[in-house]
């Protein structure tokens, strides 16, 4: 089964600031890979699919590279609302579409 | 507004039976996948199974296979969780999603169905 590791498991990080986070497959998925963010008490929100892709009324201060093994998911300026925790998916490995185990974003 | 809206909260005892729902609107139904995703509290995401409610051809991660049933009533465009004997371990937060056609992702998500299981 293909397993995912999201890097780091947390960080701390203030307004303005360039956020970046890895996700690595242990195994080649293409690009079937997506990205939540979640809030607590709240339903996870798709923000990209297929690795690069903006999810339609996500801000464009998210956006997302990679491909085969490894993925980032990059907020450009940290804004007050994006503080969450944050989920990558891969979907290459059907049926067994796994979650990495989350890397959680909080205020410095 | 396409949604999926599952049922409510549910408070059991150990080798309880349940069946919780996710009832989606403003698309076609039959025409997309639904998964199943387990939070426990806590705790992070974990895939469970996706069922096609168009011919019901149903999946199940190997972690789930035999633990849940996953099964769709395409008539009232509702996805059923089912549980034969509940187990304390089985308490969390479940979420319905749907597969974006096009696309590898769940693009709309239930707002999530808490099942606690205590004596």
């Amino acid at each position: 089964a293909i397993q995912l590791t999201q890097s780091p498991s947390s960080l701390s990080a203030s307004v303005g600031d360039r956020v970046t986070i890895t996700c690595r497959a242990s195994q080649g998925i293409s690009s079937a890979l997506a990205w939540y963010q979640q809030k607590p008490g709240k339903a996870p929100k798709l923000l990209i699919y297929d690795a690069s892709s903006l999810e339609s009324g996500v801000p464009s201060r998210f956006s997302g590279s990679g491909s085969g093994t490894d993925f980032t998911l990059t907020i450009s300026s940290l804004q007050p609302e994006d503080f969450a925790t944050y989920y990558c998916q891969q979907f290459n490995s059907y049926p067994l579409f796994t979650f990495g185990p989350g890397t959680k974003v909080d205020i410095k | 507004e396409v949604q999926l809206v599952q049922s409510g909260a549910e408070v059991k005892k150990p080798g309880e039976s349940l069946k919780i729902s996710c009832k989606g609107s403003g698309y076609s139904f039959t025409s997309y996948w639904i998964g199943w995703v387990r939070q426990m509290p806590g705790k992070g995401l974990e895939w469970m199974g996706i069922i096609y409610p168009g011919d019901s051809d149903t999946r199940y991660s190997p972690s789930f296979q035999g633990q849940v049933t996953i099964s769709a009533d395409k008539s009232i465009s509702t996805a059923y969780l089912q549980w034969s004997s509940l187990k304390a371990s089985d308490t969390a937060m479940y979420y319905c999603a749907r597969v974006k056609i096009g696309g590898d992702a769940f693009d709309i998500w239930g707002q999530g169905t808490m099942v606690t299981v205590s004596s």
